[in-house]
């Protein structure tokens, strides 16, 4: 059984266009995270999640709105799609404890490209 | 704020040879927490190791071992014997410790090792 599942696995769209993607975890866990990796293959933290409230919210284009439906789940939808979007786009999830510094479990990324 | 610096962009070993991935880190905090990932070709990103900042005593497992030393902030990797399926990057991470909401890694750039035969 997959722990952290996304789909999809490849994005392939147009500049302006708006994509969704989801992420599921069945691990249990109290807290969820989006990263971008870019080109360089550079993790950067996009937003956090616990338990469907938001944590952590980076400096990210308002374009990116996250949504955790139930602490299962958190997707990722874009609107307006550009150039400089096109990166790997990775779910993940962690079990926070009471002195922090859990691992992260992540999924097998989103290749998201925008032409 | 936080900083990993992994200065080795690439190495390149033959395959039963011992390598060894460098890993600096920053922060003020007193309280942390250091990662070791790998992402293989295939692209998923595992986790190896966790360590805390009160935890110095070396860890192995396997042909992994890990060498943290608080006293020049640096949390090495070294892999004994490698082999062809240890061709991945690596990325070292930084995390403060926060109270039971979220762990915002840090990540450093990561090295990529390539084991040839």
């Amino acid at each position: 059984d997959t722990a952290v599942s996304q789909t999809p696995k490849y994005l392939v769209t147009q500049m302006g266009n708006d994509k969704s993607i989801k992420c599921e975890q069945n691990l249990g866990h109290d807290t969820m995270y989006w990263y971008k990796q870019d080109s360089k293959k550079f993790l950067k933290i996009m937003f956090s999640y616990n338990n469907k409230e938001l944590i952590i919210n980076e400096t990210v284009p308002n374009r990116f709105s996250p949504k955790s439906p139930d602490k299962a789940h958190l997707n990722l939808h874009i609107n307006s799609l550009e150039l400089g979007d096109s990166a790997v786009y990775f779910c993940a999830s962690s079990q926070e404890q009471a002195v922090g510094g859990s691992p992260l479990h992540f999924g097998n990324g989103t290749r998201l490209t925008v032409t | 704020a936080q900083k990993v610096t992994q200065a080795q962009t690439e190495i390149s070993v033959v395959e039963k040879e011992d390598v060894t991935l460098d890993c600096v880190y920053e922060t003020r905090d007193t309280t942390y927490y250091l990662f070791w990932y790998k992402q293989p070709p295939s692209g998923e990103l595992v986790f190896l190791i966790r360590r805390n900042s009160f935890d110095e005593q070396n860890e192995i497992s396997g042909r992994y071992s890990w060498n943290f030393q608080k006293s020049t902030s640096s949390f090495n990797f070294t892999i004994t014997a490698s082999q062809v399926v240890d061709s991945a990057v690596y990325f070292c991470a930084l995390s403060e410790a926060k109270t039971g909401t979220a762990s915002k890694l840090t990540f450093g750039t990561g090295t990529r090792l390539q084991v040839t035969l």
